[in-house]
């Protein structure tokens, strides 16, 4: 089945650095790329939607000069977390839709995710 | 904002039993629903998705659609304690765009 990977698996940072997290769809090629993130006993909450080659799409309240998002080909998207500060520890899942499959039947193949400590 | 609704439990059930899980949704124009299982610490993982009303069966796992009610289940046959986990229902938008999580439910299989 489809693969996303996503690294590093875990980063500890000391506040006020730049954290950069990358998703890689393996074996498919993802135009769309979905960053979530979940804090303890939450649910995922999507942050934004990266497009390949073009600007990201932010969900309201979400920070666009903090969370800084590049997708810079088919199979990579970045997430840059700008000056970190401890409220931004969480779990940064990424994932991607194998389109070859239909977009409304297609689901999402998730990333490892990536736990984030600012201390 | 669209929300999917589910019940945080936990649920406890004993080993081979049946445990039902369920998700309401408010978005008349979504397509599809997903069920994913995360386990603590992990990343969510596809168990099935259901697209049209009625029940699509998938080995121990049966999920529910009706439309008409905004709801969605998933029900799991002969649990065993390996299922013990969080629950996650999904929805994806009308514009296929975005997959909209609920909280989750958590699972417990008492052996």
């Amino acid at each position: 089945g489809a693969v996303v990977s996503q690294h590093p698996s875990r980063v500890i940072c000391k506040s006020g650095t730049s954290v950069k997290i990358e998703c890689r769809s393996l074996d498919f090629q993802a135009t769309t790329m979905f960053w979530y993130r979940q804090f303890p006993k939450q649910s995922l909450m999507l942050m934004a939607t990266s497009n390949e080659g073009s600007k990201a799409t932010y969900e309201q309240g979400v920070e666009k000069d903090k969370f800084l998002i590049n997708h810079a080909s088919l199979t990579l998207s970045t997430l840059t977390v700008t000056s970190a500060h401890p409220e931004d520890s969480s779990f940064y899942i990424c994932s991607a839709r194998d389109v070859g499959g239909g977009s409304y039947n297609s689901p999402l193949h998730f990333g490892n995710g990536t736990r984030l400590t600012v201390t | 904002q669209k929300e999917v609704e589910q019940n945080s439990g936990p649920l406890s059930v004993p080993e081979g039993a049946i445990a039902s899980l369920n998700c309401t949704y408010s978005d008349r124009g979504s397509q599809s629903f997903f069920w994913y299982r995360q386990y603590s610490g992990k990343s969510p993982e596809l168990i099935m998705f259901i697209y049209s009303n009625g029940d699509k069966e998938d080995g121990r796992f049966t999920a529910q659609l009706n439309k008409a009610s905004q709801y969605v289940s998933l029900l799991i046959r002969d649990s065993q304690p390996s299922d013990s986990a969080t629950y996650l229902c999904a929805a994806i938008n009308q514009a296929g765009t975005a997959l909209i999580f609920g909280k989750g439910t958590t699972l417990s299989v008492s052996s």
